[in-house]
């Protein structure tokens, strides 16, 4: 059964706080993303990777980055977090233009 | 950015009845539109791919129409179940490039 995991399921962090979100395949997946999911705005793509090392920005990339050293593994990073990056975050994986399999959600209060 | 809309932004119907929701998405540069139901507190799932003009899928009460040439996807639920509540995701994927475009999703409610 494929899997996408999220490991920090609920997290409070003060504001300017550095944070990681960290996000593990186990299907061999090329590509890995982050979106970030609000009321009535849907999902949001911060970053998307293809490859190890290789990242590309999505439509909200700022206040954020992404590491992505070994193929399964793919975190999100807010570097000095913010009352406005509250927030659900939601990582995901497919291969090349296939079905996208998502893990459960992050959800990230920023007081 | 890509524009992908669906509509209506939410609906309640009742046990029973039949429903539909539509996706609009650019009609160029076409390679595949999936649906994804999201139901609360789990992760989204993959519905149906398609990814031919004129194509029909189906999961039993559940079936989808795709036209490229216009830019838009049904999703027909027949004799709707409370267990069918959900957020159903549609998203718009080009021929070139590696990102899939989300519309904002339609929330249905099935009232027992």
């Amino acid at each position: 059964d494929v899997k996408v995991t999220q490991s920090s399921r609920y997290l409070v962090k003060r504001t300017g706080e550095k944070v990681f979100l960290e996000c593990v395949q186990d299907m061999d997946h090329e590509n890995m993303f982050w979106y970030r999911q609000d009321p009535g705005l849907g999902l949001r793509l911060i970053y998307f990777s293809y490859d190890v090392k290789m990242k590309e920005k999505g439509d909200i990339p700022e206040g954020y980055s992404v590491s992505r050293e070994k193929k399964e593994r793919f975190s999100l990073i807010l570097e000095s977090a913010s009352t406005n990056q509250t927030s659900m975050y939601l990582c995901a994986s497919s291969e090349r233009r296939n079905t996208i399999y998502f893990g459960e959600g992050s959800w990230l209060t920023v007081v | 950015i890509l524009n992908v809309e669906q509509s209506p932004q939410s609906l309640h119907v009742q046990e029973g009845d039949s429903t539909n929701f539509t996706c609009s998405f650019p009609s160029s540069n076409f390679y595949a539109l999936h649906w994804y139901r999201w139901e609360t507190a789990k992760s989204p799932e993959a519905l149906f791919v398609m990814t031919l003009n004129g194509d029909e899928k189906k999961k039993g009460r559940i079936s989808a129409t795709l036209n490229t040439k216009e830019g838009y996807s049904y999703l027909y639920i027949k004799g709707s179940q409370p267990e069918d509540s959900a957020t159903y995701l549609c998203a718009f994927v080009p021929n070139t490039g590696n990102q899939f475009y989300f519309g904002t999703g339609t929330s249905l409610t099935v009232i027992p």
